[in-house]
C-alpha cells in the first residue's frame, strides 16, 4: 500500500480556505486518491475521491498533479464546523487503512 | 435510519474477559469491515468481508474472530481481553466485488469504545 504523509495539524479562522497536501511517491496505477473527514465520537466520512487532475464537489476540492506522487485538499471558507480530523488515503480495493490524518483546528 | 449501526456504543470490562459487538448495515453494501482506532487515531483495518466470505484478515491475533451470519452483519467477537485491545472499534460498509479494483465510498457506523481495565 502506498504510504502517505500529512501535516499533523493546522489552524486556520472562519471563512479562510484550507488547503492540505498529501504526500504518497510510491502511488500505484491502480490507486485512487480518497479523503475523509471525522468528527469526535464520530466514525470518518467520505469528503472526495479522485485519480487525476481535479476533482470539485459541494464540500471540497482535489488537486492532483500529473505525477500523482501528491495530492491537495481544498477546503473553501471554513466555518468552525469543518473543525475535525482529515484523512488522506491510497489504495485500491478493499485494503484501506488511514494514517493519523491532519486535525484542522477553525478558529472565529 | 442509520446506515451502519453498532452496539454497544462503550464497553468497559476486566481483562481476561470476552466481550462482542455487533455491526449491521441497511445499505445494501456486499462488504463489511472492522477498523480499530487507536489513542493517535490512527485507523487499521483489521477484517473485510464479502458476500459473508472473509477477504482480508490483517495479522490480527486469533482472539479476535469475526462472524458474518448475513451480508447485513459483521459482528466481533473478542477473547481474553487484553489491556492493549482498549480503543474504538468501528464498523463499515461498501459496495463492490471481490475482484474489486476501484474503490467505493467507506460508510462508516458511529464506533464502540472499548476500555480493558
Amino acid at each position: 500500500l502506498a504510504k502517505t504523509t500529512q501535516p499533523i495539524s493546522m489552524d486556520s479562522y472562519e471563512g479562510q480556505e484550507v488547503n492540505i497536501t498529501c504526500s504518497h511517491n510510491n502511488i500505484a496505477t491502480n490507486d485512487y486518491i480518497t479523503w475523509y473527514q471525522q468528527f469526535p465520537s464520530q466514525g470518518p466520512r467520505f469528503i472526495i475521491q479522485g485519480y487525476k487532475t481535479k476533482v470539485t464537489n459541494e464540500v471540497a476540492s482535489l488537486f492532483i498533479p500529473a505525477d500523482r506522487k501528491s495530492s491537495t485538499l481544498s477546503l473553501p471558507r471554513v466555518s468552525l464546523s469543518d473543525t475535525a480530523v482529515y484523512y488522506c488515503l491510497v489504495g485500491a480495493g478493499y485494503k484501506l487503512s488511514f494514517g493519523a490524518g491532519t486535525t484542522v483546528t477553525v478558529r472565529a | 435510519d442509520t446506515a451502519v449501526s453498532q452496539t454497544p456504543k462503550y464497553l468497559v470490562t476486566q481483562m481476561g474477559n470476552d466481550k462482542s459487538i455487533k455491526c449491521e448495515q441497511n445499505l445494501g453494501h456486499d462488504t463489511m469491515y472492522w477498523y480499530k482506532q487507536d489513542s493517535k487515531k490512527f485507523l487499521k483495518i483489521m477484517f473485510s468481508y464479502n458476500n459473508k466470505e472473509l477477504i482480508i484478515n490483517e495479522t490480527v491475533p486469533n482472539r479476535f474472530s469475526p462472524k458474518s451470519p448475513d451480508k447485513a452483519h459483521l459482528n466481533l467477537h473478542i477473547n481474553s481481553l487484553e489491556l492493549g485491545d482498549s480503543a474504538v472499534y468501528f464498523c463499515a460498509s461498501s459496495s463492490g466485488t471481490s475482484n474489486y479494483l476501484g474503490t467505493g465510498e467507506l460508510f462508516f457506523g458511529e464506533g464502540s469504545r472499548l476500555t480493558v481495565l
